[in-house]
């Protein structure tokens, strides 16, 4: 039971240049969802999916789109990515649980746009 | 914007004391939950605590809850160089979309041994 995993760990991106941060959870939860955290600050939400074939946008959607692959998978992309766009990107999955929604993370991806 | 806001900022703290870290929110919440971030990593789930709860308790940890204030505390007591890690409080609101957490900045801990 691997939880929540991402790939890559790394990424260096030159402005303008796209791509794809994978993220899949073996938990069997319906939600999932993709945040970026900024340095000194907290977590802020980009898109999120509630269930198997719905997205919704979050605090920050600019610049970013996802796709809701299946339950298990949930993957963010930059078109076009910006130095702005730097930062670590985070992947989490909740369920239900008696209305709790805790949230499970991955390690998160580390990018860099230069 | 931020629903939650922590306080203070950072803290740091000798070995065997107990921390505190404080929590404001905005609106009305169906839950509060508290979350710990080794740098470098993931957050990790340390304890939730309803709207109907006024203090709830796990280990060293104790939860409290003040919705007429809007405001929690999370309190460590005997801490250990273990502790050391940013904290984040995170308010969920549940809307026609599906559940979202809404993180505040978080409490940076430090723990000396």
């Amino acid at each position: 039971n691997a939880g929540v995993t991402q790939t890559p760990k790394f990424q260096v991106l030159k402005t303008g240049q796209s791509m794809t941060l994978q993220c899949a959870q073996d938990m069997n939860h319906n939600s999932m969802y993709w945040y970026r955290q900024d340095p000194g600050m907290g977590l802020r939400l980009i898109y999120y999916s509630a269930s198997e074939g719905t997205t919704d946008k979050g605090e920050v959607p600019n610049g970013y789109n996802v796709s809701r692959l299946n339950k298990r998978e949930f993957s963010l992309r930059l078109e076009s990515a910006a130095p702005s766009q730097t930062s670590v990107y985070f992947c989490a999955s909740s369920d239900r649980a008696g209305g709790a929604y805790e949230q499970y993370f991955g390690p998160g991806t580390r990018l860099t746009v230069t | 914007s931020q629903q939650g806001e922590e306080d203070p900022q950072a803290l740091s703290i000798q070995e065997g004391e107990n921390a505190t870290m404080n929590c404001s929110y905005k609106t009305s919440i169906n839950n509060l939950q508290w979350y710990r971030q080794n740098s470098g990593r993931g957050l990790v789930h340390l304890i939730l605590i309803r709207s109907n709860e006024r203090e709830k308790h796990s280990g060293r940890l104790r939860v409290t809850l003040d919705t007429s204030k809007k405001s929690s505390s999370l309190l460590i007591t005997a801490s250990r160089a273990a502790d050391t890690a940013s904290y984040f409080c995170a308010t969920l609101d549940r809307g026609a979309s599906g559940s979202r957490l809404t993180f505040g900045e978080g409490t940076q801990l430090t723990v000396n041994p």
